[in-house]
């Protein structure tokens, strides 16, 4: 079946530092891929997607490349915040039945920032 | 309106209670979701509405019965639930036609069961 494999972390930085989570997935077919964030005590915040190779999501400083030939979304940001503090989820979409979509999640990414 | 929005916020029962949690869209989606999430884990989808029927049910335990009276509303009757069914419970939501459709995600409900 289909699946997404991310870095676990913990992971901490300094205000400014740059990151990358990395994201990479098994699937038949050509999924979407996302990055979703929880913020601590909230529920998930799509942060971006991309939908087909080559296609490139950005949000707040964030970006992901949908690399079909590594089968990888990795997440950067240039210069981290503390308010980026969170739980970083990658997904993939399987394709629809019946109207909807199975999210297969990443096990996810925690991050600190610290001032 | 383009939330997702989940009441209560948060939910101590019983093991012998009956409690539901609702979950309310005004986007128009016709597909809705709950979500089970542990801490520290990913979400692990229980039920799909989509077009208010019943999808698909991720062989969850009869104590969770999932209920959706219209489009814009989804509710889960809770029964004779166990202390690991204590968890935060995710409603979602997606447009539900044709392409990948993200997922937008309420703020849950924070289940204590004692």
């Amino acid at each position: 079946g289909n699946s997404v494999t991310q870095m676990e972390g913990p992971v901490t930085l300094s205000e400014e530092a740059f990151l990358t989570i990395n994201c990479t997935y098994t699937a038949t077919g050509y999924p979407s891929l996302f990055w979703y964030v929880q913020y601590p005590g909230e529920g998930l915040q799509l942060l971006l997607k991309a939908t087909k190779a080559d296609d490139k999501g950005s949000n707040k400083g964030f970006e992901a490349t949908y690399r079909k030939e590594t089968t990888s979304f990795h997440l950067e940001k240039g210069s981290v915040q503390v308010s980026d503090s969170a739980v970083y989820f990658c997904a993939l979409s399987e394709p629809p039945q019946g109207g909807s979509e199975k999210l297969v999640f990443g096990k996810g990414m925690k991050l600190t920032v610290n001032p | 309106d383009t939330e997702v929005t989940q009441t209560p916020k948060h939910l101590v029962m019983g093991m012998t209670n009956k409690k539901s949690l609702k979950c309310e869209q005004h986007m128009g989606h016709r597909a809705m979701y709950w979500y089970k999430q542990k801490a520290k884990k990913p979400p692990e989808l229980m039920f799909v509405y989509s077009y208010e029927k019943l999808s698909i049910n991720e062989s969850v335990p009869s104590r969770f019965s999932p209920e959706c009276p219209n489009s814009s509303l989804l509710n889960l009757h809770l029964h004779a639930l166990q202390p690991e069914d204590s968890a935060l419970y995710l409603c979602a939501s997606s447009r539900g036609f044709s392409g990948y459709n993200e997922q937008f995600f309420g703020p849950g409900t924070r289940l204590t069961v004692l």
